[in-house]
């Protein structure tokens, strides 16, 4: 069964730069296929796809990575197949971008992607 | 942008069926998927491809595609089916999207 865990500060400063990492667990992501993302819910209010990083299993492969065209300027997610792990950063935020991070794991069929697993949320908050 | 719209909220009996509608344009060609969220827990899928259900999931959800609307039903809605759901599709220029979301209110 595979299991994911956000981990971060729950609070950042206007201005600065969110971090967040999700540590995989019973999967590995260098096996490839899979596409690995985050989601994010602001208080009372909806899912809202942040982006995913997508990693062949190529050991050479950095992975491809896809934003949403409304935060791409000031998004970024990595990963780090030695740690089993994979990373977002959120740059210059705001109050608005307080809500729970979700990190999660998406599958391919049929050429659409849906959320297989996802990880429990951690809420950040943004204030000084 | 892409926008998934679903009703704010609907209310069913128990042992009733409760339909939840997801409408989008150009809709009727992609796959749509969709998620229950009870509360202070991460959403789960119930329906991916349009109508399969993942193992695990109660053979009451079910769903269906007609033009440009997809739909999810709860058959004889259980107490524990009362959640917030979610139609999500894939778009190749805003990649996935979320519906607006549905509070079902099993009364």
């Amino acid at each position: 069964q595979v299991q994911l865990q956000e981990s971060g500060p729950g609070l950042v400063k206007p201005s600065q730069t969110l971090s967040l990492t999700c540590t995989v667990s019973g999967g590995s992501i260098s096996s490839g296929g899979y596409y690995w993302s985050w989601i994010r819910q602001h208080p009372g209010k909806g899912l809202d796809w942040i982006g995913y990083i997508y990693h062949s299993g190529s050991t050479y492969d950095s992975g491809s990575t896809y934003y949403s065209p409304s935060l791409k300027s000031r998004v970024a997610i990595s990963v780090d197949t030695s740690k089993n792990q994979f990373s977002l950063k959120l740059s210059s935020v705001t109050a608005a971008d307080t809500a729970v991070y979700y990190c999660a794991r998406e599958v391919a069929v049929a050429g659409m992607l849906s959320v297989e697993y996802w990880g429990q949320g951690t809420l950040v908050t943004v204030s000084s | 942008s892409y926008e998934l719209t679903q009703p704010p909220s609907v209310s069913v009996s128990p042992g009733q069926t409760a339909s939840v509608t997801c409408s989008g344009d150009k809709l009727g060609s992609k796959y749509a998927c969709w998620y229950q969220q009870k509360p202070g827990q991460s959403p789960v899928l119930v329906i991916y491809q349009n109508s399969k259900r993942p193992s695990g999931i109660p053979e009451r959800f079910s769903g269906s595609h007609s033009g440009n609307t997809a739909t999810l039903t709860i058959s004889g809605t259980q107490a524990m089916d009362e959640a917030d759901y979610y139609c999500q599709a894939w778009d190749s220029s805003t990649g996935d999207v979320f519906g607006t979301g549905t509070k079902v209110t099993v009364l």
